[in-house]
């Protein structure tokens, strides 16, 4: 079984500034996928970014991006130049490729605020 | 743009009730899911449905049940609401089990008393 950890419960950044979210996981799987989610308050969770696990470069999508460490089973997210519409509770979460394909495993989330 | 939609959004339950909470999606998405989200516990997945006419256990499934009526809708049933039930539940769906990217609905806050 695939477990995610998220060891910081809250965050908090300056506006404009950068800010990084942990995440560690813990498998047994050699093909997967790991992903992070934003869920903004009172609105829709929307996926952030993906990073496929045979793939050596990190995913980036405009001010986000990550640090993926696969011999340390490590995926952090990075903000770069923080908005105040970052403020959320962002989710890890974890998919392999074998008979748990397709079920996505999450971590337990980090709120983070963006002060103005 | 309705996306996923999920009702009720609100529902207090006395222990022992029975509830359906209603799914459904536009997007013609082939995978659909229903998670509970718990303080310090992130997302939890208790059923997913493949494509149309399937169904598979997640990680907490004791206590509900799960029908995928056709590739639009799927509902996830309480048959005897316990307090440890009570949660915030979401649907979600995904175009297919291999993209990972799901689309969530609103939520629904459920209470059992």
């Amino acid at each position: 079984a695939q477990t995610v950890t998220q060891s910081q419960p809250e965050m908090s950044v300056q506006e404009a500034e950068t800010v990084t979210l942990s995440c560690t996981y813990d498998t047994s799987e050699n093909n997967y996928y790991l992903f992070w989610y934003k869920q903004p308050p009172s609105r829709q969770m929307i996926l952030v970014i993906r990073q496929e696990a045979y793939k050596q470069q990190n995913a980036t999508e405009n001010r986000f991006s990550v640090n993926f460490q696969k011999a340390a089973k490590s995926f952090s997210l990075k903000i770069s130049d923080s908005q105040l519409g970052d403020t959320a509770m962002y989710f890890c979460a974890f998919m392999a490729r074998g008979t748990s394909y397709g079920k996505l495993t999450f971590g337990q989330g980090t709120i983070l605020t963006v002060h103005p | 743009n309705a996306g996923v939609t999920q009702t009720p959004k609100f529902q207090v339950l006395k222990t022992g009730q029975s509830m359906t909470l209603q799914c459904a999606q536009d997007m013609n998405h082939n995978s659909m899911y229903w998670y509970r989200q718990d303080p310090g516990m992130g997302l939890r997945l208790i059923y997913y449905s493949a494509s149309e006419g399937t169904t598979d256990k997640g990680e907490v499934p004791n206590g509900y049940n799960v029908s995928r009526l056709n590739k639009r809708e799927f509902s996830l049933r309480l048959e005897s609401a316990a307090p440890s039930q009570t949660s915030v539940y979401f649907c979600a769906s995904s175009l297919d089990r291999g993209t990972g990217e799901l689309f969530f609905g609103e939520g629904s806050r459920l209470t059992v008393l």
